[in-house]
């Protein structure tokens, strides 16, 4: 069974400029939550995505915006890039939108801007 | 909006003491309660978590947190660390009758276990 992959690793980006961040979720989950990891802090919620719609949005901008497509996978795509946007991304898949369903998260991408 | 504390943030043990870590949380109806752990260069890994039932629940690697309603808390035991549990542990909470579907994190506690 594939756990939950992210792409890029790493990625270092200018002010301004707008960036994609790719999730692959785990086989047979539906469910894809992204999330944001300042330095020192613990992961906040962006927003999920349950069959290719957005089911929740956390205290985010929207400029934030995301994809989910057929297969379930996902993209975080963030514009008009600021240096507070400097942060680990993670990206957590899950078999189910309900909240007893076990989200499992992914390495995570390290966006940097400078 | 409910929120989580975690007021240790750095913790420094020697192997085969005993751990404790303290989470609370702001929200005074049903959550669901989770602790999760970061090794170094790891994903985020579930350890345990609690819906209903007995208020002491054992996780893997022989931790185990206990739920207190009237204190709004979820602390993490475990009564000998090995070096290995050298990591970040993360409490989170999810309020499963808002439709809030996330996880509320909190900030976290670096676990550090000399030899």
């Amino acid at each position: 069974e594939t756990g939950v992959t992210q792409s890029p690793t790493h990625l270092i980006k200018t002010r301004g400029q707008q960036v994609t961040l790719r999730c692959s979720s785990q086989s047979g989950h539906n469910t894809v939550s992204w999330y944001q990891q300042a330095l020192g802090q613990g992961p906040q919620f962006i927003f999920q995505y349950y069959r290719e719609e957005e089911n929740g949005r956390g205290n985010f901008p929207p400029r934030f915006s995301g994809l989910q497509f057929p297969n379930y996978s996902s993209e975080l795509n963030v514009n008009a890039l600021e240096l507070d946007d400097s942060a680990l991304y993670l990206c957590a898949s899950s078999l189910g939108q309900g909240a007893s369903y076990e989200q499992y998260f992914g390495p995570g991408t390290r966006l940097t801007v400078t | 909006a409910q929120s989580v504390s975690q007021h240790n943030h750095h913790v420094i043990l020697s192997e085969a003491a005993s751990l404790e870590l303290g989470c609370n949380y702001s929200y005074g109806g049903t959550v669901n309660l989770f602790w999760y752990v970061q090794y170094p260069g790891q994903h985020l890994q579930l350890l345990l978590k609690y819906f209903s039932g007995d208020p002491l629940v054992k996780g893997i690697k022989g931790f185990e947190a206990e739920f207190i309603k009237s204190k709004f808390s979820f602390n993490l035991r475990k009564p000998s660390v090995q070096w290995s549990d050298t990591a970040e542990y993360f409490c989170a909470v999810k309020v499963p009758d808002t439709g809030r579907r996330a996880l509320t994190f909190g900030s976290g506690t670096r676990l550090q276990v000399q030899p």
